[in-house]
């Protein structure tokens, strides 16, 4: 596997459901983000990690859960979804550290439909 | 604060015409700009980038150069594919931020 890789790559679930997406890269990044891509608004930063600590929440709802336990993967734990957080999950990573130069790198993401 | 500003879509274009996307930004410092290709059903790919003002980015025939004077970083290609078709975003990175574009739609027609 090259680049970041997330699965499953859909994900149907109802409203009481718990579920979990996961994000792996192999690029030997040290930075990890969620961000949540819905139909005509701008792509949503949720969360960000950076050598595994989590630095950055962009006032997400409880409903999601992140969880990095090393550099190379990273979940979002997901229960009690409303239709409206139905949408196209992005996982990206990147070096930190190297200031501007810094470049995201995309997984193919998780298309989530809640029920 | 900064942002990222590109033209609204969608954009219809006859193959092997020449294409513009408008993309400015705002940012304090010296910010690194990038394009950012998206094909349907899949994430986001790194189409080019530039680091420093007056910086080309070019690939895949994409070309985006670095305008501090405008705050600019307009993407162009001299003939379109109907394989470029995708949603395109454009992005900065300020060092402690990244911010996207809202993306602009492009369909290349036969």
């Amino acid at each position: 596997e090259t680049g970041v890789t997330q699965t499953p790559r859909h994900l149907v679930m109802g409203m009481t459901n718990k579920k979990s997406l996961k994000c792996e890269q192999h690029l030997g990044h040290n930075a990890m983000y969620w961000y949540k891509q819905s139909a005509k608004k701008p792509l949503e930063l949720m969360f960000v990690y950076n050598f595994k600590e989590q630095t950055e929440n962009n006032s997400v709802p409880s409903r999601f859960s992140p969880e990095c336990p090393n550099s190379s993967h990273l979940f979002l734990h997901l229960h009690t979804l409303q239709p409206e957080d139905s949408a196209l999950y992005l996982c990206a990573s990147s070096q930190a550290e190297q200031g501007v130069g810094e470049t995201q790198y995309f997984g193919p993401g998780t298309r989530l439909l809640v029920l | 604060g900064d942002s990222v500003t590109q033209m609204e879509g969608p954009v219809t274009l006859s193959e092997e015409a020449f294409l513009t996307i408008n993309c400015t930004y705002t940012a304090t410092g010296y910010p690194s700009l990038f394009w950012y290709v998206q094909y349907p059903g899949e994430g986001l790919q790194l189409l080019l980038k530039a680091t420093k003002a007056d910086d080309k980015g070019s690939n895949k025939g994409f070309e985006a150069t670095y305008r501090k004077e405008t705050t600019s970083f307009h993407l162009e290609k001299g003939s379109v594919q109907v394989s470029d078709s995708a949603v395109y975003f454009c992005a900065l990175n300020t060092g402690n931020q990244f911010y996207f574009g809202t993306g602009t739609s492009l369909t290349v027609i036969p």
